[in-house]
C-alpha cells in the first residue's frame, strides 16, 4: 500500500523559507506513470495545487507561486521536497504532498498533511 | 488560469436523500473533471475521474456527469459517512485548479 508522509517544521517566520519533504514509502518514486505534487490548504478555505515533479526532475508549478517555489526530487531516498521562500502569513496552509497520476492528472494517493504556521 | 465554481457552498440533506452538486468551469474542460471528498482533519480522497469514472473502492452511489463546462456529482442515497465537503478538480489546463467546494450536511 502507497504511503506518503509530510515532514519538516510546524512553524516559520515572515520573510524566511519554508521547506518540507515527502517520503514515498510501499512504492517507488521512480516511474514513468506517475508526478508526485504538493497542494496546500489555508484553514478553513479551499485547495490550491502548488506544483508537481517528475522522477526526472522536470516540474510544473503554479505562475502565482513560480518565483517562490522550488520542488526537487531525491530518487535515492524516496523522497521529494518543496521550498516556498518568502513566506507571510498567506503561506499559514495545511500542506499536502500528493500523488498524480501523469496520464490524467489527477492525486489518487495524498499524504495526511502538516499544517506550517507563519508566525513571528 | 481556470476558474471552477462549485454550487451551492452548503447543501442540507436528510440521510438517504439525493445530493446533487454543481461545478461550473470558466472555459471548456472536455470530461478532464475530477471529484473529491474530504472529511474534517483528513486528506482529500479521490472519488471519480474523467467526469463519471469512479475511482476504485467508491460506492455505485457517488455518480459523476457532464462534460465541457456543467458537471454534476450525485450522491444517491446520503449515508452518515457522506457528509462531508466535495471538491471538483480540472485537469484538461495548467494550471490544475480546485473549486472552493461544496459542504454535505445533516438536514
Amino acid at each position: 500500500q502507497l504511503q506518503l508522509q509530510e515532514s519538516g517544521p510546524g512553524l516559520v517566520k515572515p520573510s524566511e523559507t519554508l521547506s518540507l519533504t515527502c517520503t514515498v514509502s510501499g512504492g517507488s518514486i521512480s516511474t514513468t506513470s506517475y508526478y508526485w505534487g504538493w497542494i496546500r490548504q489555508p484553514p478553513g478555505k479551499g485547495l490550491e495545487w502548488i506544483g508537481n515533479i517528475y522522477y526526472s526532475g522536470s516540474t510544473y508549478d503554479n505562475p502565482s507561486l513560480r518565483s517562490r517555489v522550488t520542488i526537487s526530487v531525491d530518487t535515492s531516498k524516496n523522497q521529494f521536497s518543496l521550498k516556498l521562500t518568502s513566506v507571510t502569513a498567506a503561506d499559514t496552509a495545511v500542506y499536502y504532498c500528493a500523488r498524480l497520476v501523469t496520464t490524467v492528472t489527477i492525486f489518487d494517493y495524498w499524504g495526511q498533511g502538516t499544517l506550517v504556521t507563519v508566525s513571528s | 488560469e481556470m476558474v471552477m465554481t462549485q454550487s451551492p457552498a452548503t447543501l442540507s440533506v436528510s440521510p438517504g436523500e439525493r445530493a446533487t452538486l454543481s461545478c461550473r468551469a470558466s472555459q471548456s474542460v472536455s470530461y478532464n473533471l475530477a471529484w473529491y471528498q474530504q472529511k474534517p482533519g483528513q486528506a482529500p480522497r479521490l472519488l471519480i475521474s474523467g467526469a463519471s469514472i469512479r475511482a476504485t473502492g467508491i460506492p455505485a452511489r457517488f455518480s459523476g456527469s457532464g462534460s465541457g463546462r456543467e458537471f454534476t456529482l450525485t450522491i444517491s442515497s446520503l449515508q452518515s459517512e457522506d457528509f462531508a465537503l466535495y471538491y471538483c478538480q480540472q485537469y484538461n489546463n495548467w494550471p490544475l485548479t480546485f473549486g472552493g467546494g461544496t459542504k454535505v450536511e445533516i438536514k
